[in-house]
């Protein structure tokens, strides 16, 4: 079946600008996740959804950063007023059933801020 | 002290070792373990999961788990070129009074032909 797929796989923007980001988890899959990961760094944890449940946001890093998610499908990230600092690899990743089982990511977003 | 801690590297074994990952995590109560692939420029792939205590193989791969210790490992049998990419620990710990994936920085390996 399909894998987690991401839009748009680059993107270059200018400091201050929005951008937003897109991520179709896997069918069926309940749980969808954002990470950070900057050249050479490790994962660095933004976001988690869970079904209809409230998103845990604790990672997220500034209040420029948010994300939504309707129900089980499609979710979107937001940067507000980029800075440089943002330029970095976005990852969504979706599982199953939540925090305790696999997750499976897609190719990720690069981001580049001019 | 990391939460998920793993050796960067980087770590070379000639074509056909076995090539040894470590890491070792600080939560007593995690339940979930997770092996993760990153080739350079890609995004991290699962390759192994470990839920119990021993030894869980599939192919070439054997994931270790001694939750007593608190170290995971992943060997890797008869390492191929193609084997060559950062491996990336994954635990699931309590985080904020939450269940979290949280990631080790990643183990280099060369496998040198």
């Amino acid at each position: 079946g399909a894998g987690v797929s991401q839009s748009p796989s680059n993107k270059v923007t200018e400091k201050g600008k929005d951008v937003e980001l897109r991520c179709d988890p896997i069918s069926g899959h309940t749980a969808l996740y954002w990470y950070r990961q900057r050249l050479g760094q490790g994962l660095e944890f933004l976001i988690y959804f869970q079904g209809n449940s409230a998103p845990d946001k604790s990672g997220l890093p500034s209040d420029r950063f948010s994300a939504e998610r309707t129900g089980e499908s499609v979710s979107t990230l937001t940067i507000q007023r980029t800075q440089q600092e943002d330029s970095a690899v976005y990852l969504c990743a979706s599982s199953s059933k939540g925090q305790l089982t696999e997750q499976y990511f897609g190719p990720g977003t690069r981001l580049t801020v001019t | 002290q990391k939460e998920v801690e793993q050796n960067s590297g980087p770590l070379s074994v000639p074509e056909g070792a076995i090539a040894s990952l470590n890491c070792t995590y600080s939560d007593r109560v995690s339940q979930s373990f997770f092996w993760y692939r990153q080739y350079s420029g890609k995004s991290p792939e699962l390759i192994m999961s470990i839920y119990s205590n021993g030894d869980k193989e599939d192919g070439r791969f054997t994931a270790q788990l001694n939750k007593a210790s608190q170290y995971v490992s992943l060997l890797i049998r008869d390492s191929q070129p193609s084997d060559s990419a950062t491996y990336l620990c994954a635990v699931n710990l309590r985080v904020n009074s939450a269940r979290q994936l949280t990631f080790g920085s990643g183990t280099q390996l060369t496998v040198l032909p």
